[in-house]
C-alpha cells in the first residue's frame, strides 16, 4: 500500500496569515503517460464529512476559494492557504489514487489562534 | 442536486454483521460509482471499497474478505455488509460519490454526513 506521511500533524496561525502544509507518499505518484499526479486534498470541519478540495494534486475543486493552493509532484506535495481565515479551522487530509487501495494521510489540524 | 444519506443501527455486538445503506439522490447509480469509506473516532480515514457505475465492486484488500458491497439501482441505494464486527470496527462510515476513470477509483466529490456505528457487547 502507499503510505501517505503529512505534516505536521497540527498547527496554530492567525487569520491572515499564510499557513502551508505537507504531504509525502511512499512511491511517485506521478503518472508518466498523462503527466498527472494522483492525489487529492479534503477539509473535514468538526462533525462534518470530508470536502473535496483539490484533485490532480492542483486543480481546485467548483466553488473552492482560491486561497487554497496545491503544488507538488512525485512524492512531494503541499497545501497552502494564502490567507487564513476563521472559519478554515478544520483538518486537512491528502489522498492518493495512484493504486489500489486508496489511501488518505493521517491529516493536519488546523487551528486559529 | 447530489445527496448521498447513510443509515443503519448505531450499535453492534461483537462478531455479528453490520448492514447498512447509502440512498442517494441527484445522480443514478448506473452511471456513477459509490465508494464506502470509515473513520474510526479521532482519526483517520480508511477506504473500504467501491461499487461500479457497471455493478463491479473492488475492495480494500486489508477488509476484503469481510466486506460486501452491493446496491438496487431502482430504489437508488448502495449497500455495505461487513462480518465478523469487532470493537476496532466502531467508526463513521461514509458512502460518498466516487469520480473515476473506467476501473480505477479516484477521488470522492459527494459525501454523505455518515453514519456512526460502535461495536459493543
Amino acid at each position: 500500500d502507499i503510505v501517505m506521511t503529512q505534516t505536521p500533524s497540527s498547527q496554530a496561525v492567525s487569520a491572515g496569515e499564510k499557513v502551508t502544509m505537507s504531504c509525502k507518499s511512499s512511491q511517485s505518484l506521478l503518472y508518466n503517460e498523462n503527466k498527472k499526479n494522483y492525489l487529492a486534498w479534503y477539509q473535514q470541519k468538526p462533525g462534518q464529512s470530508p470536502k473535496l478540495l483539490i484533485y490532480w494534486a492542483s486543480t481546485r475543486e467548483s466553488g473552492v476559494p482560491d486561497r487554497f493552493i496545491g503544488s507538488g509532484s512525485g512524492t512531494d506535495f503541499t497545501l497552502t492557504i494564502s490567507s487564513v481565515q476563521a472559519e478554515d479551522l478544520a483538518v486537512y487530509y491528502c489522498q492518493q489514487y495512484y493504486n489500489f487501495p486508496l489511501t488518505f494521510g493521517s491529516g493536519t489540524k488546523l487551528e486559529i489562534k | 442536486q447530489v445527496q448521498l444519506k447513510e443509515s443503519g443501527p448505531g450499535l453492534v455486538q461483537p462478531s455479528q454483521t453490520l448492514s447498512l445503506t447509502c440512498t442517494v439522490s441527484g445522480l443514478s447509480l448506473t452511471s456513477n460509482s459509490v465508494s464506502w469509506i470509515r473513520q474510526p473516532p479521532g482519526k483517520g480515514l480508511e477506504w473500504m471499497g467501491v461499487i461500479w457505475s457497471n455493478g463491479g465492486t473492488d475492495y480494500n484488500s486489508a477488509i476484503k474478505s469481510r466486506l460486501s458491497i452491493s446496491r438496487d439501482t431502482s430504489k437508488s441505494q448502495v449497500f455495505l455488509k461487513m462480518n465478523s464486527l469487532q470493537t476496532e470496527d466502531t467508526a463513521m462510515y461514509f458512502c460518498a460519490r466516487t469520480i473515476d476513470y473506467p476501473g480505477i477509483p479516484y477521488y470522492f466529490d459527494y459525501w454523505g454526513q455518515g453514519v456512526m456505528v460502535t461495536v459493543s457487547s
